[in-house]
């Protein structure tokens, strides 16, 4: 099955620098690549996604890169706020795999004021 | 967004009780819903696929009679851990797809927090 690893486990920024999350996956034949915000003690929610065909998407002050030869994807955020702190997870998936989703293992990103 | 709603939110039980969790998608209706496990500061790991009116497809290691799961409607999905014991003692988290809705986007339950004493 699918593998997806994620690095760093934890980052520390200050307030208005940039974070990057890289994530790595196994399987050629995901096609689609979420990412995921988890504050304490509440639910995911989706912050941006990109599919294969596509090898950049930007939204705001966060942007993901898609590289599938490499198969690897990352997520930049940028002029990072203290809101921004929070857990963050990077998944991939299958659409014709009744779109399963493999997730990494998670970032905990502080974003110090 | 769509919503996803999860009962319940905790539950504490003794070990060898059977404990149901249920899952509803309060605004659309979910063909195919997810059951993911999560430990405390770690990844979601997805237990099962639920699919309305057959049966659920289980991950690689997750004892399906252990972790019965039932998605007898469009609206609602029910995981039930039988004769629990403290190792299963964890964070439950559910997703649905929605059909109409962007793409691959599933959204997400609140979770339930299970203590099996």
């Amino acid at each position: 099955g699918e593998n997806v690893e994620q690095h760093p486990s934890t980052l520390s920024v200050q307030e208005g620098d940039s974070a990057v999350i890289k994530c790595t996956y196994s399987d050629s034949a995901s096609n689609y690549f979420p990412w995921y915000k988890q504050e304490l003690g509440k639910r995911p929610q989706l912050i941006i996604d990109i599919r294969s065909n596509v090898g950049e998407k930007k939204d705001q002050q966060i942007a993901v890169t898609l590289n599938k030869t490499a198969k690897h994807f990352s997520l930049h955020i940028t002029e990072t706020q203290p809101e921004d702190s929070a857990v963050y997870f990077c998944a991939a998936a299958l659409r014709d795999n009744f779109n399963k989703f493999y997730f990494g293992s998670g970032t905990k990103l502080n974003v110090k004021p | 967004g769509a919503v996803v709603s999860q009962h319940p939110s905790r539950v504490i039980c003794k070990s060898g009780t059977s404990v149901k969790i249920e899952c509803r998608s309060l605004d659309f209706q979910a063909t195919t819903m997810f059951w993911y496990r999560q430990f405390p500061k770690k990844s979601l790991m997805l237990m099962a696929t639920s699919n309305e009116g057959s049966k659920a497809t289980y991950e690689q290691g997750v004892e399906k009679d252990k972790f019965l799961i039932n998605h007898a409607s469009l609206t609602l999905s029910t995981l039930t851990v039988t004769s629990a014991h403290p190792e299963d003692s964890s964070f439950y988290i559910c997703s649905a797809r929605d059909p109409s809705s962007s793409y691959n986007e599933q959204f997400f339950g609140p979770g339930t927090r299970l203590t099996v004493l």
